[in-house]
C-alpha cells in the first residue's frame, strides 16, 4: 500500500494570503511515462470532493489559476496563491499510481 | 454533463448487507472506470472499489473479503454490496468516475452527492 501523508492538518488563513499543503507519498509516484500520478481534491463543507489537480501539477477543467500543484518522486505541494473565501474546505491528496488508491488525511483549510 | 447519483437503504442492521446503486446520466458507463469512496462521519475518505465497464474490478484490500462491485451497462448503473457490515461501516458513500487521461491516469472527475448508510439496529 502507498501511504499518503498530509501536513499541516488545519490551515488558518487570512483572506488574500497565501496557502500550501504538503503531501508525502511512502512510494515514488513517478509513472514510467514521466508524469506523477498525484491528485489534489477539494471538499468543500456538505459538498462531494472535486478534482483540482492531476498529474501533481496539472489544473482540473475550470480550477482558477490560483491553484497550482507542484513536486515529484515523494514530495508534492499545493498552492494558492491568494485565498479567498470560497476556498475553504479540506483538502486531500491521493495517488494514482497503483490501483489500491490511497489518500492522504485531508488538510482543512479555514478563513482567519 | 455527466451526473452519478446514489441509491440505497439509508439504514442498515449489524451483520447485515449494504447495497447501492449508482445511475449514471447524461453520459454512458461504457468507456470508463467507475468507483466507490465512503467517508465516515467527521472523517477522511477511504476508496472501495472500482470496476471498468467491461466487468474487470479491484477492491481495497481491508474489504475485499466483504465487498462486491458490479455493472449493468444495460441499465447504465453499477451497484456496491458490503456484507456483514457493523457500525464501523457507517459512512457516507460515493460513487464517482474515473476521467481518461491521454497521460495514462485515471482521476476521479466527477462524483455523486454521496448518500448516508447508518449500521444501526
Amino acid at each position: 500500500d502507498i501511504v499518503m501523508t498530509q501536513s499541516p492538518l488545519s490551515l488558518p488563513v487570512t483572506p488574500g494570503e497565501p496557502a500550501s499543503i504538503s503531501c508525502r507519498s511512502s512510494q515514488s509516484l513517478l509513472h514510467r511515462s514521466g508524469h506523477n500520478f498525484l491528485e489534489w481534491y477539494l471538499q468543500k463543507p456538505g459538498k462531494s470532493p472535486q478534482l483540482l489537480i492531476l498529474l501533481g501539477s496539472n489544473r482540473a477543467a475550470g480550477v482558477p489559476d490560483r491553484f497550482s500543484g507542484s513536486g515529484s518522486g515523494t514530495d508534492f505541494t499545493l498552492e494558492i496563491s491568494r485565498v479567498e473565501a470560497e476556498d475553504v474546505g479540506v483538502y486531500y491528496c491521493m495517488q494514482g499510481l497503483q490501483s489500491f488508491r490511497t489518500f492522504g488525511q485531508g488538510t482543512k483549510l479555514e478563513i482567519k | 454533463q455527466v451526473q452519478l447519483q446514489e441509491s440505497g437503504p439509508g439504514l442498515v442492521k449489524p451483520s447485515e448487507t449494504l447495497s447501492l446503486t449508482c445511475t449514471v446520466s447524461g453520459g454512458s458507463v461504457s468507456g470508463y472506470y467507475w468507483s466507490w469512496i465512503r467517508q465516515p462521519p467527521g472523517k477522511g475518505l477511504e476508496w472501495i472499489a472500482y470496476i471498468h465497464y467491461t466487468g474487470s474490478t479491484n477492491y481495497n484490500p481491508s474489504l475485499k473479503s466483504r465487498v462486491t462491485i458490479s455493472i449493468d451497462t444495460s441499465k447504465n448503473q453499477f451497484s456496491l454490496k458490503l456484507n456483514s457490515v457493523t457500525a464501523a461501516d457507517t459512512a457516507v458513500y460515493y460513487c464517482a468516475r474515473h476521467e481518461n487521461h491521454r497521460s495514462g491516469t485515471y482521476p476521479l472527475d466527477c462524483w455523486g452527492q454521496g448518500t448516508l448508510v447508518t449500521v444501526s439496529s
